[in-house]
């Protein structure tokens, strides 16, 4: 199993649309959770910190549920600015190494 | 806002030469990391550095692969003897306090020829 797991997508949304990303990581004893944008060659930029009461910022809001050891995050209202690759990012027990999933790639069409 | 910077943003360099990327972490950061991305793959981890020593390092991270922290500003990757599959993004991070958000810079495209 893959330490931590996205739905590659491409989602395709309109704006304006709500659009859900799910991830799913192995370690249960993994620490820290967040959520990353990364556009196209460039690099990764913090979006959020998940934590398990969840948390909103602005347009977005993340959950984790550490029983099912599952992170979602949601976006509402969708821009086009939103278009990117969004980044599952765990980090593990006894480090502070950063482990990335794939990413799932959301574009929003006007 | 304080930002982590990287030079060259890209190196085109002939295998089996020796490349150094380096990088500028935020001032009063005391984590540095290196990742690296090959084009179309996930990020991936390779070493972190702290008090002047590596705290942990990947597979990845082999006998051709060092860093260092030359004074007080500086991190740098050194790459021996390149190979084609070191062909990729590498990113620089730091970070204030350890399993807090780490923050990146823009990254250096390497591209062995």
């Amino acid at each position: 199993r893959k330490e931590v797991e996205q739905d590659p997508g491409p989602f395709n949304v309109p704006e304006g649309a709500t659009v859900a990303f799910n991830c799913t990581y192995s370690n249960s004893a993994s620490q820290s959770f967040f959520w990353y944008r990364q556009d196209c060659r460039k690099e990764p930029k913090l979006l959020m910190s998940v934590y398990s009461s969840g948390n909103e910022d602005g347009r977005f809001t993340a959950q984790l549920n550490r029983a099912s050891q599952y992170i979602s995050l949601l976006i509402r209202d969708s821009k086009l600015s939103d278009s990117a690759t969004y980044l599952c990012v765990v980090i593990g027990d006894n480090t502070d190494k950063l482990i990335f999933g794939t990413g799932t790639r959301l574009q929003v069409f006007p | 806002e304080p930002e982590v910077t990287q030079t060259p943003s890209h190196q085109v360099t002939q295998m089996g030469q020796e490349v150094i990327l380096r990088c500028v972490p935020i001032s009063n950061h005391l984590y540095f990391y290196w990742y690296r991305q090959i084009l179309g793959q996930k990020v991936e981890f390779l070493v972190s550095f702290y008090n002047n020593e590596i705290s942990e390092k990947s597979e990845i991270f082999d006998d051709q692969f060092s860093v260092e922290r030359p004074d007080g500003s500086n991190f740098t990757l050194k790459i021996r003897s390149t190979k084609l599959e070191d062909s990729a993004m590498y990113f620089c991070a730091s970070g204030g306090q350890t399993n807090q958000p780490q923050h990146f810079g823009d990254g250096t495209r390497l591209s062995i020829l």
